[in-house]
This record gives C-alpha cells, sequence and structure tokens, in this order.
C-alpha cells in the first residue's frame, strides 16, 4: 500500500465549478502537507503548505487537513480555464532531516469553458 | 518566487552517451533534491544533498551520480545512458534551515535515450 493515494482522476469540470481534490495518507508521523500544481512541461508550482488540521485558504482555493482521518483536500471555487493542471498531493514528515517528500500520484484537472 | 533552472530543457540522445543534467537555485537554499518523474506517476527521490559535499541515494534506486561542490549548482551524471533512463528529471530545493520547509522545483529536463 502507497503511503500516499490521490484521487486518479481524470477530472473534466465547466468553467465557475467547485473543484475538490484529495488525498488519504497512512503515516501517523506526516505533520506538513501541500499541493503543488504541475502544467504541462513545466515542474511543479507551489499552491499551498499547512501543517495544521483545519482550512486555510488562498484567493480561490482552500486547502483542508484532517489528520484524524489522515485526509486532506483541496478545493478551487469559480474554477477557470488556467487551473487546467495536473495537481499533487505531498506530504512531510518534520523528523527527516533532509525534508523527504511523499508525493500522490496526481489529479489532471480539466477545466472547460 | 523560486529560482531555479535546469538545463537542458529536452535532450534525446544516443544509447552509451554520458549525459550531465545541470541544476543551479539562486536563493542559497542547503538542500537540494533530483526527482525522477514518468507521465502518470508519482515524484520519485532518487537524489538529495544537505549541502556542500553532502550527497546521498533517495528511495528510487537509480544509476546516475550526482555532485554538490557549490551550494548553488547539482549536477546529475549518467555515464552510460540506456533507453531505461527515458523519463522527466526534476531537481528541486529547499531552505535548510528548517526540516519542514516545501521544495522549490525547476522546470525539468525530459530525456528520450535511442
Amino acid at each position: 500500500q502507497k503511503e500516499v493515494e490521490q484521487d486518479p482522476g481524470p477530472l473534466s469540470v465547466p468553467e465557475g465549478a467547485i473543484v475538490s481534490l484529495n488525498c488519504t495518507y497512512s503515516n501517523s508521523a506526516f505533520q506538513y502537507f501541500m499541493w503543488y500544481r504541475q502544467y504541462s512541461r513545466k515542474g511543479p508550482e507551489l499552491l499551498m503548505y499547512t501543517y495544521s488540521s483545519g482550512n486555510k485558504e488562498d484567493g480561490r482555493f482552500t486547502a483542508q487537513v484532517d489528520k484524524s482521518s489522515k485526509y486532506i483536500s483541496l478545493f478551487i471555487r469559480d474554477s477557470q480555464p488556467s487551473d487546467s493542471a495536473t495537481y499533487l498531493c505531498a506530504i512531510g514528515s518534520g523528523g527527516t532531516s533532509y525534508g523527504k517528500l511523499t508525493f500522490g500520484q496526481g489529479t489532471i484537472l480539466t477545466v472547460h469553458p | 518566487e523560486a529560482d531555479i533552472y535546469q538545463t537542458p530543457r529536452y535532450l534525446v540522445i544516443g544509447t552509451g552517451k554520458k549525459i550531465t543534467l545541470e541544476c543551479s537555485q539562486t536563493m542559497g537554499h542547503d538542500k537540494m533534491y533530483w526527482y525522477q518523474q514518468d507521465p502518470g506517476m508519482e515524484l520519485h527521490l532518487i537524489h538529495y544533498s544537505y549541502g556542500v559535499n553532502s550527497t546521498e541515494k533517495g528511495d528510487l534506486s537509480s544509476e546516475s551520480t550526482v555532485s554538490r561542490i557549490r551550494t548553488e549548482h547539482f549536477p546529475l551524471t549518467l555515464e552510460s545512458a540506456r533507453p531505461s533512463h527515458t523519463s522527466q528529471y526534476l531537481c528541486a530545493s529547499s531552505d535548510g534551515r528548517f526540516s519542514n520547509q516545501p521544495q522549490h522545483f525547476g522546470d525539468g529536463t525530459r530525456l528520450s535515450i535511442l
């Protein structure tokens, strides 16, 4: 079983929809949580970073962490065609000195006009 | 905004050639990483470095080697390329002062070995 499981998608939504992207994890030692966005032919770009349970909002993006259920989500409100990309969750354990991250396999999102 | 650069962006080369993928960052980050990413698959860590003269192998076994002679530079070398090395290689860095800082990525090198 993988340490991080991400809903694989792909996901196709109309412009303006609310998008929910989800990951589950199995290791209780995981302490900090990130979402990256990766456009085609580009590297992952950090979208959200949090280390506590609850919600963190940044513009149209909300990251949600539930440590008791080992479940994280990214919500995108009023989705735009420019949001079309692959979204990767990444989870880290603060105990490792080199800052290891474990990534989900990514969800491909397409927002059509 | 992260400033981490990878060259070349694309490389198509024949079997048996020696290849060096370049990665440089201007943020003064101590920690640097190399990942391998295949289509539809998660990123796999192949090498990392705590700082100058420090290199370690990652979770995924790789025939590549790395060096860290300068803080800003973390090149990856394949002595004799094979078709099985075809993949996308991503370089990343993070602030070495804390263990839980996010990693910042370059745009990758897409490598194809014929």
